[in-house]
């Protein structure tokens, strides 16, 4: 089936380390978007991707870094720079250009311990 | 920034009841559109209205734009209980920035948690 796949569910990190969240789409979508989502709040944009092996800076991208290899992967890795990580992380796609509907994997949740 | 704000913050009614929610906005924008979120899940998307268009339905959605008052609305007719989630509104902005805030990609609301009582 075709979809936008997130791991893990769950991820528990320590204090100083890095980690990194999978996000794999196999919709042929060139765009790839990773928000954070914080307990009663909405999404904020920390990267996206328009095309291979280019991406750009969202609105809270200090703490974080992002790879796009391939048009399928789009991994974020949470930096030790990343003061308050522990958060609902969700990774979307969708078709370039305008007027077009994202689709959303399951999300990560990231607690740090 | 987040650009979209919907009201209520949260609604609970009877199954059967029609909801509405609202959403206000404050740049130009190319389209808003709705998604509907299940506790600890990832987001739906519903349903898409271009700058251009006024209303438009899908089954037991409706959906208004206002572009004048940067407005938007949700109604849900006879709702259900598995209607309960939170449902948010995202702003495809125009023109599209690509530097510091206000990059590419949706810009979303806090949502609104709807509670429908069965």
């Amino acid at each position: 089936d075709g979809g936008i796949t997130q791991s893990p569910k769950y991820l528990f990190r320590k204090e100083g380390q890095n980690v990194t969240l999978s996000c794999e789409q196999n919709l042929n979508h060139d765009a790839m978007y990773w928000y954070r989502q914080d307990p009663g709040q909405g999404l904020r944009l920390i990267y996206y991707s328009q095309i291979v092996n280019d991406f750009q800076k969202g609105d809270i991208a200090e703490g974080y870094s992002v790879s796009r290899e391939k048009k399928e992967s789009f991994p974020l890795t949470v930096t030790s720079a990343q003061k308050n990580p522990t958060a609902f992380y969700l990774c979307a796609s969708s078709m370039q250009g305008r007027n077009t509907e994202a689709f959303f994997g399951q999300g990560t949740r990231l607690t740090v311990v | 920034s987040q650009q979209g704000e919907e009201d209520p913050q949260a609604l609970s009614i009877q199954e059967g009841e029609n909801a509405t929610m609202n959403c206000s906005y404050k740049t130009s924008i190319n389209n808003l559109q709705w998604y509907r979120q299940n506790s600890g899940r990832g987001l739906v998307h519903l349903i898409l209205i271009r700058s251009n268009e006024r209303e438009k339905h899908s089954g037991r959605l409706r959906v208004t734009l206002d572009t004048s008052k940067k407005s938007s609305s949700l109604l849900i007719t006879a709702s259900r209980a598995a209607d309960t989630a939170s449902y948010f509104c995202a702003t495809d902005p125009s023109p599209r920035m690509y530097s510091g805030g206000g990059a590419d990609g949706l810009t979303f609301g806090k949502g609104t948690h709807l509670i429908i009582q069965p």
